[in-house]
Order: structure tokens, then C-alpha cells, then sequence
């Protein structure tokens, strides 16, 4: 079946740019029923939709967060990525990327999540 | 855009029912699909209902969604109510312009 995993930057600096990949393994990114996304949670706190993208490259992005985010796919790598810029404090979260069905809207398969600190 | 509404925690004992709500801020809560997630500590978020009431395989009969037009909102129960079902329950929706929203998350306690 079809598994994500994020990478692990870890540690970011304030003002800097938080850059995570997610491989697909199991499946394939180009397949047409699926977009591919990422979502955030901050400690104790609730899920926040960052954006998608589908396998030809169109996106989708969060209107709050939409001025400091990029998504790109890469089909020959079978990997996605989220780049944030100017991070600060409260951007401090768990990163997931996960598979989200294209008609219906729904995510169906969820990556383990990665731990992300923004901090000097 | 609208916001997802949960009550903060609800609480049952074992064996009885649990129904959490999710109320939209505007526009018709029957205007898009609603998913709802269940998400145990420590663990990634799975999905227990898609499209208002569907059941994905393997999710027990013990979960079911509905869509209210009245209050505007959809809604999850959860029957014979376990220990294993005590985690945090997320409702999900999305716009027209097909930005995911999710709703406020609710905390069930089996007591």
C-alpha cells in the first residue's frame, strides 16, 4: 500500500526557509485520482491545511499562508515538496504530507509526520 | 472563507454513544462533502468517514457521519464506545475554490 515519508530538517531559523521533501512509496505521484498534500499542527493544537499540488504541477494553497508558500512535485523521483519562507515562532508544528483524493476531497493515507522548531 | 465548529471535549462511558457536531460558519454545510479524522496521541490523523457517511474498509459499523441542513451542520457518532476510541476527532470540508478547512477538533474521554 501506498506510504509517505516526510524528511527532517528539524531546525529552522527565524526569517529563514523551511524546505521538506515527502517520497511516495508504494504508488505513484502521477497517478490522475490523487492530489498530494501538506498539513501542519502546531503542539496541542489543532490541523491546519498548508496547500496541494496535483502531478501535472497545479496547486492549491492555503489564502492564510499562501504569500510564503511553494509546492513542487517531482514525478521522476516520486517526491513532493513545501517550501516556507520568512518562518517564525509560529510556525513551530509537526509537518505532514499526505494523499488527498481528487474528486471527493478527502485524505486517505497520512506520512508519520515530521517535528519542525523554529528557533535562533 | 468559513470556519468548522467542534465542541472542545465530550465524554461517555463504555458502551454508549458519543455524537460530535461540526457547525459551518457560512454557506451550506451540504454544499461539500464533509470527511471527519480520528487521531490517537502520538500517532498521524486517519480518516473514519468520507463523504458525509461513507465508512472506508476497516473502520467498524460503530462510526457514522450525517449532514444536518437545519443547524448547518454534520455530525459523528460513535456506538458501543471504546477505550480504543478515545483520541481527538477532526471534521473536514473544503471551499469552492478547493481549500481544505478543518474543524476545531473535539477530545472524546471513554471514561
Amino acid at each position: 500500500q501506498v506510504q509517505l515519508q516526510e524528511s527532517s530538517p528539524g531546525l529552522v531559523r527565524p526569517s529563514q526557509t523551511l524546505s521538506l521533501t515527502c517520497t511516495v512509496s508504494g504508488g505513484s505521484i502521477s497517478s490522475p485520482n490523487y492530489y498530494w498534500s501538506w498539513i501542519r499542527q502546531p503542539a496541542g493544537k489543532g490541523l491546519e491545511w498548508i496547500g496541494r499540488i496535483y502531478t501535472s504541477g497545479s496547486t492549491n494553497y492555503n489564502p492564510s499562508l499562501k504569500s510564503r508558500v511553494t509546492i513542487s512535485v517531482d514525478t521522476s523521483k516520486n517526491q513532493f515538496s513545501l517550501e516556507l519562507s520568512s518562518v517564525t515562532a509560529a510556525d513551530t508544528a509537526v509537518y505532514y504530507c499526505a494523499r488527498d483524493a481528487y474528486y471527493s476531497f478527502y485524505i486517505d493515507v497520512w506520512g508519520k509526520g515530521t517535528t519542525v522548531t523554529v528557533s535562533s | 472563507n468559513f470556519m468548522l465548529t467542534q465542541p472542545h471535549s465530550v465524554s461517555e462511558s463504555p458502551g454508549k454513544t458519543v455524537t460530535i457536531s461540526c457547525t459551518r460558519s457560512s454557506g451550506s454545510i451540504a454544499s461539500n462533502y464533509v470527511q471527519w479524522y480520528q487521531q490517537r496521541p502520538g500517532s498521524s490523523p486517519t480518516i473514519v468517514i468520507y463523504e458525509n457517511n461513507e465508512r472506508p474498509s476497516g473502520v467498524p459499523d460503530r462510526f457514522s457521519g450525517s449532514i444536518a441542513s437545519s443547524s448547518n451542520s454534520a455530525s459523528l457518532t460513535i456506538s458501543g464506545l471504546r477505550t480504543e476510541d478515545e483520541a481527538d476527532y477532526y471534521c473536514q470540508s473544503y471551499d469552492n475554490s478547493d481549500h481544505h478547512v478543518f474543524g476545531t477538533g473535539t477530545k472524546v474521554t471513554v471514561l
